[in-house]
């Protein structure tokens, strides 16, 4: 069982190039989700997913875009790289239960990205 | 968003010590969890701890969902635990809210 996984877990581009990350989960988790950890600021929300075709905003949405047009699959894309998008991105899943409130969140293993 | 502030900052220690690191946030939540984070980067899931005291091994964790606060301890500290360790909150379904980590080094 592979989990969930990012590919690819280096990657070296230049400014202005456009750069997709990909995240992909074996659990069919409703829920996804990708953050950025920057030094001093911890892990930050960039976009979720609450099921297919079903995007939203989170804290630092800007220069990324997102689609999910399978539940295992949850793409994120810098369409004009800028060195401040420097930084390890992480996805995560989860399975959020209404009936226990249970909606622990795994991550992946992350993709160290550098924008020269 | 939620605050969550980690204390202390850093932390180091003699092998077979033991340790207590705090998580304070700021409001009502139905999701606490703990990770570490080893020195290649991975984020482990330690424990899933809305409310309650959970046991896994030599470490274990509370969390006083009243009083908006949890603690993790680590006792016997091996030079493994050495690493990030994160508290995250959430409610609901959303995203986690990270707080900026504890910075445990273990010295033999």
């Amino acid at each position: 069982d592979a989990g969930i996984t990012q590919s690819p877990r280096y990657k070296i581009t230049e400014t202005g190039r456009q750069v997709t990350l990909m995240c992909h989960q074996t659990w069919s988790h409703s829920y996804m989700f990708w953050y950025r950890q920057d030094l001093g600021h911890g892990l930050r929300l960039i976009y979720y997913s609450a099921a297919a075709d079903i995007t939203d905003k989170g804290e630092v949405p800007d220069g990324y875009v997102v689609s999910r047009s399978k539940t295992e699959n949850f793409p994120l894309t810098l369409e004009s790289a800028t060195r401040s998008q420097t930084s390890v991105y992480f996805c995560a899943s989860s399975e959020y239960s209404g009936t226990s409130g249970r909606n622990e969140q795994f991550f992946g293993p992350g993709t160290r990205l550098t924008v020269l | 968003g939620i605050q969550v502030e980690q204390s202390p900052p850093d932390l180091i220690l003699q092998e077979g010590a033991n340790s207590t690191l705090r998580c304070n946030f700021s409001d009502s939540v139905n999701n606490l969890q703990w990770f570490h984070q080893n020195p290649w980067g991975q984020l482990i899931n330690l424990f899933y701890i809305p409310s309650g005291t959970k046991q896994n091994g030599r470490l274990s964790a509370t969390t006083v969902a009243t009083e908006r606060y949890s603690l993790l301890y680590i006792s016997s500290s091996q030079t493994t635990d050495s690493g990030v360790y994160f508290c995250a909150v959430a409610t609901g379904a959303n995203n986690l809210f990270f707080g900026t980590g504890t910075r445990l080094t273990v010295i033999p």
